[in-house]
């Protein structure tokens, strides 16, 4: 069956320290991945998506991920996070012939000021 | 402007009541669908429907159903609420299904999210 992991439940960091979330895609074809944020509260807003061309993919608020056929893998990074992203992390593929999204569990990252 | 809208946000009941959740968005897409994220923030998807026409009923219980008058509405009715109903319910929509290698894009764009608390 479709599934995207993420490996890491709950990451602590320091300001300026760097992030790296890790995402893993496990069906095989064409892959549209994308990276979704959840600020406490509030909805999940989209930080960057994959579907095709450059493996490096630049999104808001200075985010990037890279997707590694190889690998299967879409991790999220950041190199110096702040205390306004402390947040729900979300990586999603789409899944199969329907179009719906299909989630990993999210990994909580906590930034201590 | 919201792009997509619910309502209510925050939602409180007995066991055994029904309800219903309105999704409105105004962004004139053809998608819309519902996910469920449970207390530990997992989220699933529930129901898509293209064009008002249903794509998607996972193994979602019947007492859940998905009423879409017309393309920018897309409503979601529980019969009988049980205490394990409790979540937070999220609405989307994208501009077409967006099947995976598709000329499409799938963003999909969420709503604020309705907290449903069954007691």
């Amino acid at each position: 069956a479709q599934s995207v992991s993420q490996h890491n439940h709950h990451v602590i960091l320091s300001e300026a320290a760097s992030l790296e979330l890790g995402c893993n895609y496990s069906y095989g074809g064409t892959v549209n991945l994308f990276w979704y944020v959840q600020y406490p509260g509030q909805h999940l807003q989209l930080l960057l998506k994959y579907f095709s061309g450059d493996p490096l993919v630049k999104g808001i608020k200075g985010f990037e991920a890279e997707f590694i056929k190889s690998k299967f893998s879409f991790n999220l990074r950041k190199p110096s996070v702040q205390w306004s992203d402390t947040a729900e992390y979300f990586c999603a593929g789409i899944g199969g012939s329907q179009g719906n999204l299909i989630f990993g569990k999210g990994t909580k990252l906590s930034v201590k000021p | 402007d919201t792009a997509v809208s619910q309502t209510p946000k925050y939602l409180v009941t007995q066991m055994g009541n029904d309800k219903s959740i309105k999704c409105e968005q105004n962004l004139g897409h053809d998608t819309m669908y519902w996910y469920k994220q449970d207390s530990k923030k997992f989220l699933k998807i529930m129901f898509s429907y293209n064009n008002k026409e249903l794509i998607i009923n996972e193994t979602v219980p019947n007492r859940f159903s998905p009423k879409s008058p017309d393309k920018a509405h897309l409503n979601l009715h529980i019969n009988s609420l049980e205490l394990g109903d409790s979540a937070v319910y999220f609405c989307a929509s994208s501009q077409d299904l967006g099947l995976a290698g598709g000329p499409f894009s799938n963003e999909q764009f969420f709503g604020p999210g309705t907290r449903l608390t069954v007691l």
